[in-house]
């Protein structure tokens, strides 16, 4: 069974950091491209950012580049995202999501698998 | 910047055929993904591609595209597809991944 578990969230303040992690299992993941994508409350799906099967390639939606970063590691089946520099728009549920692709820049960008989410809260 | 547009709701009779619909430019270009969120859940893929449906979602939800305009049609709804119903694509810079707004469905 495909499974992840995303995790690492919490409360935080406006300009300090946060890890977030999701450890997969129950298929071959450098098989497939991974992504974070968020919900805030009340509101619709955004995508926030998505790291090919190798790490070789990765992208940011504008609101997050250049204070999140992505990164895997293959050998412990495991996506991040580093952010930084909070702010309190930030505040949301984060998915980690699976593509059904392994290349991140030249797939239809479709996710099949999702994690529970992990509630990240940015407040003073 | 590239975006995707839906109604933000539409409901539907027991047993009757509804259409949601998703539009954008960077449809001509490339098929959508339609997404199924009950409340409290995480999103589920239902359709994808030109003509692609995972294994278990039921074949009354199908999708198609025509120009700028990708839809997801439920054909005899059932109460369990009431939920909100999303589309995704690439944009148009090819390393972007827009979603619409979001359509929430009422079964009657």
């Amino acid at each position: 069974e495909v499974q992840l578990v995303d995790s690492g969230g919490g409360l935080v303040q406006p300009g300090r950091s946060l890890r977030l992690s999701c450890v997969a299992s129950g298929f071959t993941f450098d098989d497939h491209a991974m992504h974070w994508v968020r919900q805030a409350p009340g509101k619709g799906l955004e995508w926030v950012s998505g790291i090919s099967w190798n790490s070789g390639r990765v992208g940011y939606a504008d609101s997050v580049k250049g204070r999140f970063t992505i990164s895997r590691d293959n050998t412990k089946n495991s996506l991040s995202l580093q952010m930084n520099s909070l702010r309190l728009e930030d505040t949301a549920l984060y998915y980690c999501a699976r593509d059904t692709s392994p290349y991140f820049d030249s797939s239809g960008y479709y996710f099949d698998s999702w994690g529970q989410g992990t509630l990240v809260t940015v407040s003073s | 910047s590239s975006e995707l547009t839906q109604d933000p709701a539409v409901s539907v009779a027991l047993g009757q055929t509804v259409r949601i619909t998703c539009q954008g430019d960077s449809l001509r270009s490339h098929y959508a993904g339609w997404y199924q969120q009950k409340p409290g859940q995480a999103p589920i893929l239902v359709f994808y591609g030109e003509n692609s449906r995972p294994s278990g979602i039921p074949d009354r939800l199908s999708g198609s595209s025509s120009g700028n305009t990708a839809s997801l049609t439920i054909t005899g709804a059932q109460a369990e597809d009431e939920a909100d119903y999303y589309c995704n694509s690439r944009d148009n810079t090819g390393d972007h991944v827009i979603f619409g707004g979001g359509t929430k469905v009422t079964v009657l």
